[in-house]
């Protein structure tokens, strides 16, 4: 299986912060990799697929990068609707292996 | 509009079953790869198991040779039966549409099974 593994556990951060998330792969996932944002009794919805592209309708501030084992998650510029739990997750083989996620809270 | 609704949650005593359904509308199950994630509570996301357009069947290691995913095509539901369930199946289980071979794009809302005596 491949492991999935994403720093940090957790994060404190202003409004209007830059802030990056990383997954790392156990072994090269090639692109195969999805961001998800899940918010408090809901359920995740997708951000960024295939490592770096954007799903329609999230904004630009998200943006992700990486290829093979290393990833990362950017979010340009904080806004309060953004504080929620992140996922990184590989589509690359079954299993399809979640991060342990990265809870991003207010400073 | 895509909408996925699961039902079926529920308490049930370890070594219990439970069959979980998921209706679907605004696409069709059957010419889709669907799988279901599950939450424990407080905790991650782990993928449990997926069908693929052409009927083959996965499963996540910890639920294998218990759990059973189906589609049923008239009605455009999924499916997951599951068999002698343990208190670690406690869980919020996720029915989700999964994109071509990629991402997990549509979710429900989510039906919460609780193993316990």
């Amino acid at each position: 299986d491949i492991q999935m593994t994403q720093s940090p556990s957790s994060l404190s951060a202003s409004v209007g912060d830059r802030v990056t998330i990383t997954c790392r792969a156990s072994q090269s996932i090639n692109s195969f990799l999805n961001w998800y944002q899940q918010k408090p009794g809901k359920a995740p919805k997708v951000l960024v697929y295939a490592a770096s592209s954007l799903q329609s309708g999230v904004p630009s501030r998200f943006s992700g990068s990486g290829s093979g084992t290393d990833f990362t998650l950017t979010i340009s510029s904080l806004q309060p609707e953004d504080f929620a739990t992140y996922y990184c997750q590989q589509s690359y083989s079954i299993p399809y292996t979640f991060g342990q996620g990265t809870k991003l809270e207010i400073k | 509009e895509v909408q996925l609704v699961e039902s079926g949650g529920g308490l049930v005593q370890p070594g219990g079953s439970l069959r979980l359904s998921c209706a679907a509308s605004g696409f069709t199950v059957s010419t889709n790869y669907m799988s279901w994630v599950r939450q424990a509570p407080g905790k991650g996301l782990e993928w449990v198991s997926v069908i693929y357009s052409g009927g083959s069947t996965y499963y996540a290691d910890s639920v294998k040779g218990r759990f059973t995913i189906s589609r049923d095509n008239s009605k455009n539901t999924l499916d997951l039966q599951m068999n002698n369930l343990r208190a670690e199946d406690t869980a919020v289980y996720y029915c989700v549409k999964k994109y071509s071979g990629s991402y997990f794009d549509f979710w429900g809302q989510g039906t919460l099974v609780t193993v316990s005596s």
